[in-house]
């Protein structure tokens, strides 16, 4: 079974500085898909970033970019010029296809503070 | 694009009664539907996945006598959780993925449920 594991429940930050969110998965799949989602106080689910695992350049959105390691299952997410409303639980994300569909499976989270 | 509405946003119903929710795909037509189930401070559970037309798979040690997942449309799916018991009070989240993007759920916004 595949397994999601972040390791750091709880993150701070302040804002305009830069923090990274750790995230390690367990798989014997050699194609698969990465996410970041972010969970604001509102519970609505955000997608902040997707990784192919068979693309070798990390993939960035804006100040979100991801530092995957796919020989060490490793899939960090660092967030630059922090803002306020970046605070938020991010789960980690790994997701596999089975036949006609895609089945997600979540790591635990980490919440991450602003500061000012 | 890619909008996915719940109804209610929250409900609450005494033991033993039955409660409907809705999820609806607005803008694009969902082949798959997932429900996940969120308990405070705990990460997305995966209960079940839905086809459009056909039976719903359910997750280990998800009961599917007690959790009805019916998918009619290619718009709509619905969760009715049967026999309602306090324990059953969670956050409970629907995705939806489309033919074409396998690969991606794009989330609702959740319905809150308590169970008195």
């Amino acid at each position: 079974a595949q397994t999601v594991t972040q390791s750091q429940p709880e993150m701070s930050v302040q804002e305009a500085e830069t923090v990274t969110l750790s995230c390690t998965y367990d798989t014997s799949e050699s194609d698969y898909y990465l996410f970041w989602y972010k969970q604001p106080p509102s519970r609505q689910m955000i997608l902040v970033i997707r990784q192919e695992a068979y693309k070798q350049q990390n993939a960035t959105e804006n100040r979100f970019s991801v530092n995957f390691q796919k020989a060490a299952k490793s899939f960090s997410l660092k967030i630059s010029d922090s803002q306020l409303g970046d605070a938020a639980m991010y789960f980690c994300a790994y997701e596999i296809h089975t036949g006609t569909a895609s089945k997600l499976t979540f790591g635990t989270g980490t919440r991450l503070q602003v500061t000012l | 694009g890619a909008v996915v509405s719940q109804h209610p946003s929250w409900v609450i119903c005494k033991s033993g009664t039955s409660v409907k929710i809705e999820c609806r795909s607005l803008d694009f037509q969902a082949t798959t539907m997932f429900w996940y189930r969120q308990f405070p401070k705990q990460s997305l559970m995966l209960m079940a996945t839905s086809n459009e037309g056909s039976k719903a798979t359910y997750e280990q040690g998800v009961e599917k006598d007690k959790f009805l997942i019916n998918h009619a449309s290619l718009t709509l799916s619905t969760l009715t959780v049967t026999s309602a018991h306090p324990e059953d009070s969670s956050f409970y989240i629907c995705s939806a993925s489309h033919k074409g993007v396998i690969d991606t759920q794009y989330f609702g916004p959740g319905t809150r449920l308590t169970v008195l």
